[in-house]
């Protein structure tokens, strides 16, 4: 059962262009969702997230919005820069004390000059 | 602050032979987290630690693997007899023990078994 569900697998944009990764879950239990950014031989690095009470986070140019009632979230990464060429990782958890994430597969950006 | 350490960072057995792979979290870390990576498979939640005492192995493998925390310092993952399907990238988190907090990833130990 795959309860985090990423879309699309990848994305092609070109430098200063707003890039929109999309992320849906089905555990309703879900109310933790970080953005994980990986490039190549290293691991996952949190970028951003957001707890359920809320429906906008921003950091820098990054923003996530998140619909509760339709468990869906996404990620606009503006003025993208070739530097954001990455694979990008929706997570969820769940309330509570730190506990497992469970991972999306991962939408791969490449950002052209 | 050195991170989250990890070692050996690529590692080849052979079918059959043990593989142990070490994790060292960031220091004053209570939690620490083993996920395994595949491109089929993707990241896979394996089992965590909090004070070193196991909280939760519901992602391990029931035969083969095990992992043990003995000291606040460093966390083992042991792969038994190693088969070519547990080829992937181990990666360990650790975290500060509190709501939701930001789990931090080593750059992982890549596993090939041929």
């Amino acid at each position: 059962q795959q309860q985090v569900r990423q879309s699309p697998q990848s994305l092609t944009v070109w430098e200063g262009e707003t890039a929109i990764l999309n992320c849906s879950y089905e555990n309703s239990a879900f109310d933790y969702f970080p953005w994980y950014q990986q490039f190549p031989g290293e691991g996952p690095a949190l970028l951003i997230a957001i707890r359920s009470v809320s429906d906008k986070k921003e950091d820098g140019g990054f923003t996530i919005f998140f619909n509760k009632r339709e468990k869906n979230l996404s990620l606009h990464i503006k003025d993208s820069q070739p530097g954001d060429s990455a694979t990008y990782f929706c997570a969820a958890s769940g309330t509570g004390f730190a506990s497992a994430l469970t991972f999306g597969s991962g939408t791969k950006v490449i950002v052209l000059p | 602050n050195a991170g989250v350490i990890q070692t050996p960072r690529h590692k080849v057995t052979g079918k059959g032979q043990e593989a142990t792979l070490w994790c060292e979290p960031i220091s004053g870390h209570s939690a620490v987290f083993w996920y395994r990576q595949t491109i089929v498979q993707g990241l896979e939640f394996l089992t965590y630690f909090r004070n070193q005492a196991p909280i939760d192995d519901s992602g391990m493998p029931k035969e083969r693997f095990s992992a043990q925390m003995p000291n606040q310092s460093h966390s083992t993952l042991k792969i038994q007899s190693t088969q070519p399907q547990d080829s992937a990238v181990y990666l360990c988190a650790s975290s500060f023990w509190g709501e939701q907090d930001t789990q931090y990833f080593g750059p992982g130990t890549r596993l090939l078994v041929l």
